[in-house]
């Protein structure tokens, strides 16, 4: 069955602070993995997408990391700020198809 | 939230009533779809659209309807037969079906 599997569930951390969210999945065949953040009660917004062939993606203080052959999946926050505080969804595209299987995401909290 | 518009952001629904949300597309995206999130659970697949007049049930497509009469928009109807409606309903759009996905700000629904 495809899957995806998040953890921690919920993490704090102090302002400044960095922390790295894991994200494994049972995806098969494989496209794409896709990480969002979504603040409370708005929408999803795309952080990364990655495919096969990729293994680091940055995005500002993000760094998604992808091993395909564990099938594991990081998002890296460096010195962590307020505003990081959301939901980090991690996303992978199912290859046949297309089809979206999201993870339960993780909640990060970052405190002053 | 891009060019996508959801539109209420709060609704209230009474016991045997039909609701509509609306989702609205500005990003000449040939691709839209309706998700619903429940609290600790991923995004769930109601209705996808490929192309104007054509769209097909996702993964929990019972007590909803949708149409796509035209290409921005890609109203959900929450039916009475839908029995547990609280949620909050996102609408996403893409280029194209396999296309990284945008979302709307989303519609939180709850049941007097």
């Amino acid at each position: 069955k495809n899957q995806v599997e998040q953890s921690p569930q919920s993490l704090i951390i102090l302002e400044g602070k960095n922390c790295t969210l894991q994200c494994n999945y049972t995806v098969s065949p494989f496209s794409n993995l896709r990480w969002y953040k979504q603040d409370t009660g708005r929408g999803p917004v795309s952080l990364t997408i990655m495919t096969f062939s990729e293994n680091t993606k940055s995005n500002g203080r993000y760094t998604a990391t992808l091993d395909a052959d564990t099938k594991q999946s990081s998002l890296h926050i460096t010195a962590s700020q307020l505003s990081d505080s959301a939901s980090y969804i991690c996303v992978v595209s199912e290859g046949s198809q297309g089809n979206l299987i999201f993870g339960k995401g993780t909640k990060l909290s970052v405190k002053p | 939230d891009g060019g996508i518009t959801q539109s209420p952001k709060y609704l209230f629904r009474k016991e045997g009533q039909n609701v509509t949300l609306s989702c609205e597309q500005n990003l000449n995206h040939d691709a839209m779809y309706w998700y619903r999130q429940d609290p600790g659970q991923g995004l769930r697949l109601i209705y996808y659209s490929q192309i104007v007049n054509d769209f097909q049930k996702g993964d929990i497509a019972e007590g909803y309807s949708v149409s796509r009469e035209k290409k921005e928009s890609f109203p959900l109807t929450v039916t009475s037969a839908q029995k547990n409606p609280t949620a909050f309903y996102l609408c996403a759009s893409s280029r194209q079906a396999k296309n990284i996905q945008y979302f709307g700000a989303g519609t939180r629904l709850s049941v007097l």
